[in-house]
């Protein structure tokens, strides 16, 4: 079974940073690019960052650039987000979601996108 | 790339149909020939699942009263026969292009 299982939230001070980590299970780690998507409290969803299978190419949400940075062991099997300079804004509740395979349809090829959901770990930005 | 979905919310009687409509600022249709657009569902206290990818496949284990049209920049999320089950905010998503977007979502409440 497909799993991915966020850590590491909790309650930090503006100016701040946090470490948060994914562990995926269940399929190979190293074949799958991976997101990590936020809710605010009562809030919609807003993609923050992805990455690709192999941590070559980065992209991030402009609400983050130059705070947030994605990385990936794929030996471990591991996914983290690295959050600085935090502000109350940053609260809510953090999302690892993988992309899935690359399939086939009588188009040819196409992506899966976040095709799989961790339950998330909330992040509180508070003095 | 800006999503608006409509409506806001929808409450819809048990066995009817509930249809969501999703707006996209630009066309979806990537390099590629596909088009990347998604419906997600979040059920009160969990996290979003996929339902719907690329306008219209269903994802294994969906049941067939969710279906997905549309085309371009104009995207329909139809859930016939609703079910208690159905109870939630639904999402539209583009993968065509980074930054990934989604629309606001739409609460599907039963009356």
């Amino acid at each position: 079974e497909v799993q991915v299982v966020e850590s590491g939230g909790g309650l930090v001070q503006p100016g701040g940073s946090l470490r948060l980590s994914c562990e995926g299970s269940g399929f190979t780690f190293s074949d799958h690019e991976m997101n990590w998507v936020r809710q605010a409290p009562g809030k919609g969803l807003e993609w923050v960052s992805h990455i690709s299978s192999s941590g070559e190419t980065k992209q991030y949400a402009d609400s983050v650039k130059g705070r947030f940075t994605i990385s990936r062991d794929n030996a471990k099997n591991l996914l983290y987000l690295q959050m600085n300079s935090l502000k109350a804004e940053d609260t809510a509740v953090y999302y690892c979601v993988r992309d899935g395979p690359i399939l086939y349809d009588s188009s040819g090829y196409f992506f899966l996108y976040f095709d799989h959901w961790g339950q998330g770990t909330l992040v509180t930005v508070s003095s | 790339i800006v999503m608006t979905q409509t409506p806001l919310s929808s409450r819809v009687t048990l066995g009817q149909s509930a249809s969501i409509s999703c707006r996209s600022s630009q066309s979806l249709v990537h390099s590629d020939g596909n088009t990347y657009l998604s419906w997600l569902q979040q059920r009160p206290g969990q996290p979003p699942r996929l339902l719907i990818y690329k306008i219209s496949n269903r994802l294994s284990g969906v049941p067939d009263r969710f279906s997905g049209s549309g085309a371009g920049t104009d995207f329909t999320l139809k859930i016939s026969r609703v079910e208690a089950e159905d109870v939630g905010i639904y999402y539209c998503m583009q993968g065509t292009q980074f930054p990934r977007t989604f629309g606001g979502g739409t609460k599907v409440e039963i009356k």
